[in-house]
């Protein structure tokens, strides 16, 4: 078991650039949530998928945001001219599913976001 | 409305002291799950305990119980035996029937030795 893991953990961009982040989620896995975390905040939820299903997308979320999980594997997180405001650390995580204990969010370590 | 109100930003604690940390949460789903999540400073989610909304026993693991008061819509979360590395963020949250999680604001504990 090698946990979730994010690629990369730190990225610096220009305001207006793209950015794509990856997220491998534990194997056996088949949900995959991505959340948002600002200081001092808690996690914000973005989206979630089931199997390769992008099930629920945040109303918060701009239409700069889109996510995939093709094959219903590994996940990525796009934004598209990025802005200030979307400077954060981005957080992936994946469960079983199952409900009960099992339901528990298993977090990978983040991707933190700086947009100058 | 928030879904996970955590009123104490900040909380301190003496070593081997027992200390609650207070949630409280807003749904009126009769299936949902609550969880406790610890964040130190290194940044990584650790999940800590969970109570589900059917559950009639507080939940524990360890030194960590869950106070779960349904008609108060609470789940508070009692550490007991503090240690220093105990100090940390902590979060609440709830999973509702659409398998959303939402999180709280957190608070801050910190373990004096």
């Amino acid at each position: 078991d090698t946990g979730v893991s994010q690629d990369p953990r730190h990225k610096i961009t220009k305001r207006g650039q793209n950015v794509t982040f990856r997220c491998d989620p534990i194997s056996e896995h088949n949900r995959l949530y991505w959340y948002r975390q600002t200081l001092g905040q808690g996690p914000e939820f973005l989206t979630y998928f089931q199997n390769e299903a992008q099930l629920e997308k945040s109303r918060l979320l701009s239409d700069r945001f889109s996510a995939e999980r093709p094959k219903g594997s590994f996940s990525t997180l796009e934004i598209q001219r990025t802005e200030q405001g979307d400077s954060a650390m981005y957080l992936c995580a994946s469960s079983l599913g199952f409900r009960g204990t099992n339901e528990k969010l298993f977090f990978g370590s983040g991707t933190q976001l700086s947009v100058l | 409305a928030q879904k996970i109100t955590q009123t104490q930003p900040g909380m301190f604690v003496q070593e081997k002291e027992a200390v609650t940390l207070d949630c409280t949460y807003d749904t009126s789903d009769q299936s949902y799950g609550l969880f406790w999540y610890k964040q130190p400073s290194s940044g990584e989610m650790i999940f800590l305990i969970y109570q589900g909304s059917y559950d009639e026993q507080n939940a524990t693991e360890g030194r960590y119980s869950l106070n779960f008061q349904k008609a108060r819509k609470s789940a508070n979360l009692v550490i007991s035996a503090s240690q220093l590395g105990d100090s940390a963020m902590y979060f609440c949250a709830m999973r509702e029937v659409g398998n959303q999680f939402y999180f709280g604001t957190g608070t801050s504990l910190t373990v004096i030795p």
